[in-house]
């Protein structure tokens, strides 16, 4: 069962433009919300992350909107550079201590043309 | 600071065989989690080590096990490889208890099933 589904699967922006990534889950318990950026051969970065007690966040070039009653989140990415071409995966994650485990979305690949 | 090592970075093995991927954590975290990424897919848990023992699970066989020692190195292993777990293995290391426990993940290693 998969418990967060990411969309689009691809993604082609032109240079300075936003890219938008959607993520939308199931369960309810969640608590942290991350976006991770991955290169080629490269392990995933931690890029931003949110809790559901607050609506958006932003960080740089980087935002996460967080809609609550929707069980929707999603990444902004503002004034797109070829640099930012990657992967990125949204995951959530309940955190207790049974373990944090990170629940992935399918990963968009984000395409940004010069 | 110190990040997350995995070795090897690359191995190939034949169906039936074992393997022991090995992880080192970054410097002052005491949780280690595995990963196993398909080509193209996201990163699906396999299961989280905390005082060297484990902390939670993923849908994974029992033919994935796995070791924490005490300086919170961890090593997987896995038995009877099939060519279904050719993938990327990420080990990921966080700090339990910390506010949000954020997970950093190493290189990976390509693993490759013949």
């Amino acid at each position: 069962q998969q418990q967060v589904k990411q969309s689009p699967q691809s993604l082609i922006v032109q240079k300075g433009g936003i890219s938008i990534i959607n993520c939308a889950y199931e369960n309810t318990a969640f608590d942290y919300f991350p976006w991770y950026q991955q290169f080629p051969g490269k392990g995933p970065a931690l890029l931003i992350a949110i809790r559901p007690d607050v609506s958006e966040k932003k960080e740089g070039r980087f935002t996460i909107s967080f809609n609550k009653s929707a069980k929707q989140f999603s990444l902004h990415i503002m004034d797109s550079q070829p640099g930012d071409s990657a992967t990125y995966f949204c995951a959530a994650s309940l955190n207790n201590n049974a373990g944090n485990m990170l629940t992935f979305g399918g990963g968009t690949r984000l395409m940004v043309k010069p | 600071e110190t990040g997350v090592t995995q070795s090897p970075t690359h191995l190939i093995k034949t169906r039936g065989q074992q393997v022991t991927l090995r992880c080192s954590s970054q410097s002052g975290h005491n949780t280690v989690s595995w990963y196993q990424q398909a080509l193209g897919q996201g990163p699906q848990f396999i299961f989280q080590y905390y005082r060297e023992e484990e902390n939670g699970r993923g849908n994974f066989p029992p033919r994935f096990s796995g070791l924490q020692f005490p300086n919170y190195s961890s090593e997987l292993n896995v038995n009877a490889l099939e060519l279904d777990d050719s993938a990327l293995y990420l080990c990921a290391s966080s700090s339990m208890g910390a506010r949000y426990n954020e997970q950093f993940f190493g290189p990976g290693t390509r693993l490759t099933v013949l």
